[in-house]
């Protein structure tokens, strides 16, 4: 079974950087892009950032290109996303996700629960 | 950016019936198109993609159509758990982008 655990999530002031994590298990992981989508309190889904399978490339929107950092550890079976010059519009709950097909960047096939991130003085 | 409009956000119905869930592209996508629900509590679910194909463990009753700009998620015979939140997202291209979502509703 595929499951995909967010961390790091929390209360952090603007300007001020937050890194989160995704622990992925149930598949090779090595074998598949992976990404971050968020969702801002009573709004909808924003694509945030995708890595390749190998780490080698990486995609961002403008809204974050810049001041988001995606990575990842195959050998851990970890997701990273390392948020800086935090905004208060960055404010949502971050899934992790995992793209459909081995080594394709398609659509977001598996869906963790999020972790809340709170930019705020 | 593509825009990817859902024309209702609301759509209210009872179980049995039949109801259908647009979502319309501002450029062609082609069936570079997926569709997820969400309910309160659970990950978000990939129900459907490049436009028709069902996921793994989706229910039959649940189908798609359309190509290009105009996309259907049909959901036949409406089962309790059938009720949430429903969203489409395009992967023609990036950024990808989401539709605000649909709020399928007990009638």
């Amino acid at each position: 079974e595929v499951q995909l655990v967010e961390s790091g999530g929390g209360l952090v002031q603007p300007g001020r950087s937050l890194k989160l994590s995704c622990a992925a298990s149930g598949f090779t992981f090595s074998n598949y892009y992976m990404s971050w989508v968020r969702q801002a309190p009573k709004k909808g889904l924003e694509w945030v950032a995708t890595i390749s399978t190998s780490g080698s490339r990486t995609y961002y929107p403008d809204s974050v290109k810049g001041r988001f950092i995606i990575s990842r550890d195959n050998a851990k079976s970890r997701l990273y996303l390392q948020m800086n010059s935090l905004k208060s519009e960055d404010t949502a709950t971050y899934y992790c996700a995992r793209q459909g097909q081995i080594g394709y960047n398609d659509w977001f096939a598996y869906w963790g629960q999020g972790t809340l991130v709170t930019v705020s003085s | 950016d593509v825009q990817m409009t859902q024309s209702l956000s609301h759509v209210a119905a009872s179980p049995g019936e039949s109801v259908s869930i647009s979502c319309k592209a501002s450029k062609s996508i082609s069936n570079f198109l997926a569709w997820y629900q969400q309910k309160p509590g659970e990950p978000y679910k990939l129900l459907i993609y490049s436009g028709s194909t069902l996921q793994s463990g989706t229910p039959a009753r649940f189908s798609g159509s359309g190509s290009g700009t105009d996309f259907t998620l049909t959901i036949g015979s409406l089962e309790p758990e059938d009720f949430g939140l429903y969203y489409c997202q395009q992967f023609h291209e990036k950024p990808f982008t989401f539709g605000a979502g649909t709020r399928l509703e007990l009638k």
